[in-house]
């Protein structure tokens, strides 16, 4: 079993499209990050949260501890969006990665 | 301010050779993380170093170490490479060691290494 799922694997949406990918963990965390990785492999760090929300221009997070559950909302899809949406946790001294979802937005 | 540098940004090596990469951080970021990306296993974590210490270690054979200089770029080594090594390598640097600090991570390009 994977410490960390997300859903939807694929996601192909149009342009202007409200987005969201999602993330379950199964182990206690200190923290969880939202990565985007474009076509070439670079990898940008979007989030890192523990609690609550955070907006970043189109992007905003969410967590929910009790859950253990959280949400990366894309408002208003720009085909330049299209990349892989990792979810990653840190739970004591390891690091556990989602498999990714890879967006794709069609202009 | 200059990103996280890797290098080389390929290579490619024969089973049974080890092989050395490095990262520079940004400039004050004392902690640096390694990952390695594969199709079959996706990104999976290998260690964490901060001011010159092994701070966290994920579950790889000995074969994988790495180390940190007192300028805080930081070294990953392979020995014995196996086919199965190949991926593309990551280095990530942070302010301060595990998810303390508010800034998260800031990845390199990566190293590709493909092992024939």
């Amino acid at each position: 079993k994977n410490e960390v799922e997300q859903s939807p694997q694929n996601l192909t949406a149009q342009e202007g499209e409200f987005i969201t990918i999602n993330c379950s963990y199964s182990v206690g965390i200190s923290a969880l990050h939202w990565l985007q990785q474009h076509p070439g492999g670079g990898i940008v760090s979007l989030f890192m949260l523990s609690s609550g929300k955070k907006k970043h221009g189109r992007l905003i997070a969410t967590i929910n501890i009790q859950e253990k559950h959280s949400s990366l909302h894309i408002t208003a899809s720009h085909p330049r969006d299209s990349a892989v949406y990792i979810c990653a946790v840190r739970s004591g001294n390891q690091f556990y990665f989602g498999t990714g979802t890879s967006l794709t937005v069609i202009p | 301010k200059a990103g996280v540098t890797q290098t080389p940004r390929y290579l490619i090596k024969t089973r049974g050779q080890q092989v050395t990469l490095s990262c520079s951080p940004i400039s004050g970021h004392r902690s640096v993380s390694w990952y390695q990306q594969t199709p079959g296993q996706g990104l999976q974590f290998l260690f964490e170093y901060f001011s010159e210490t092994q701070r966290n270690k994920g579950n790889f054979p000995g074969r994988f170490s790495g180390r940190q200089f007192s300028n805080s770029r930081s070294e990953m080594n392979v020995s014995t490479l196996e086919l199965g090594d190949s991926a593309l390598y990551l280095c990530a640097s942070s302010l301060v060691s595990g998810d303390r600090g508010q800034d998260g991570y800031t990845f390199g390009s990566g190293t590709r290494l493909t092992v024939v």
